[in-house]
Formats: structure tokens, sequence, C-alpha cells
């Protein structure tokens, strides 16, 4: 069974840092394209990172540009995103998501609540 | 980038119901085009990729179409469990951007 565990949310203050994981399970993950997608509170879903599975193709939204990473360790099966001088607009709920050949995200974890406030 | 947008942005249905998303996009995206549903509190689930395959396990009733820059995802008979947020998301190009999401509420 395919799963998606996210890890690594919680409160911190603006400007500040924070790094989420994403444990991966029940597939080989080392073939495959991962995103990371979030949801602010009240908003629609929102597309944050992208990372092939070899790494060669990194992708941002302008958004996180600059002050977040994304990264994996394929011998790990953890997908990651380090997220650096922190928004109020950064707080949101983040998901990890597999991509597909389709380009499709076909499994997504329950998600990880990052809160940027003071 | 390319902008998506869904319309309605909200509905209200009877179980049974046919239910019809539009999703239109900025620029021709061809068939890169995938839905999603999402409930308070749970992950999203893929329902539709490249505008018209059903993602396996996905019941019948739901279907997409459309090419270019039109979309629509269509629930024959809408059921309880049906009730959520639909997104529509392009997958031509980076940024993968979604619509701003489709509501379908009780009526």
């Amino acid at each position: 069974e395919v799963q998606l565990v996210e890890s690594g949310g919680g409160l911190v203050n603006p400007g500040g840092s924070l790094r989420l994981s994403c444990a991966a399970s029940g597939f080989t993950f080392s073939s495959y394209s991962m995103n990371w997608v979030r949801q602010a509170p009240g908003k629609g879903l929102e597309w944050v990172s992208s990372i092939s599975s070899s790494t060669t193709y990194i992708y941002y939204a302008d958004s996180v540009k600059g002050r977040f990473t994304i990264s994996r360790d394929n011998a790990k099966n953890s997908l990651y995103l380090q997220m650096n001088s922190l928004r109020a607009e950064d707080t949101a709920v983040y998901y990890c998501a597999r991509e597909t050949s389709s380009l499709s995200f076909d499994y997504w974890g329950q998600g990880t609540l990052v809160t940027v406030s003071s | 980038d390319i902008q998506m947008t869904q319309s309605p942005s909200s509905l209200s249905a009877s179980v049974g119901d046919r239910v019809t998303i539009t999703c239109r996009a900025s620029q021709s995206i061809s068939n890169y085009l995938n839905w999603y549903q999402h409930k308070p509190g749970k992950a999203p689930k893929l329902l539709i990729y490249a505008a018209s395959s059903l993602q396996s396990g996905v019941p019948s009733r739901f279907s997409g179409s459309g090419s270019g820059t039109d979309f629509t995802l269509t629930i024959s008979s809408l059921q309880p469990e049906d009730f959520a947020t639909y997104y529509c998301q392009q997958s031509y190009s980076t940024p993968r951007t979604f619509g701003q999401g489709t509501k379908v509420e009780i009526k």
C-alpha cells in the first residue's frame, strides 16, 4: 500500500525556519517525481515545488522561490522541504504528493500544518 | 503562468442530480488536465487525469471531457459521499496551477 506521511509542521515566528519531511512507503520512491502542495486556511490548493526522481529537475512557485528548498533522499525514501524566511502567508497545510507518468498527483499525504505567527 | 478558472465557485445539489463543473485554461493545454476531490481534513483524491481518463478505483459516475482550453467534470448521479470541493489542475507547464475550486454542497 502506498503511504505518504508528512511531519515537521508547527508554530514558527515570522522570519523563522522549518523543515518538513515526507516519508514514503509501498512503492519504489526513487522512480517518481514528488511535489509539495499547500492549502492556506479557507483557500484552495496551491502547488509549491517539485523534484524529479533523480533530482535533475527542481521547480518552485514564485511565491516561495529563494526561500524554500526541496530535496529528497532516495536511500531513505524521504522528501523534504526546507522553509526559510517564513511569512504569515505561508501558513497552510502542506501536502506531499506523488507524480505519475501522466503528470497527475495520484497519492497524497494527510498533510502537516505550518503556522507562521508571533 | 497558466491561469485556471473554474465555474461555478459553489453549487447546491441533491442526491441523484447530475452535476457539471467547468474549468477554463488561459491558454491551450491540450489534454494536460487533472481533476481532484478534496474533503476537509483529508488528502486530496485524484479522480480524472489527462482530461478524460478515470483514475483506478474511482466510480464510473465521474467523467471528464475537453481539450485545449475548456474542460468539464461531470458527476452523473450525485451520491452523499460526493459532497466535497473539486479542483482542476493543469500539468502542461510549471507552475502546475490549480483552479480556485468548486464546492459541492447539499441542497
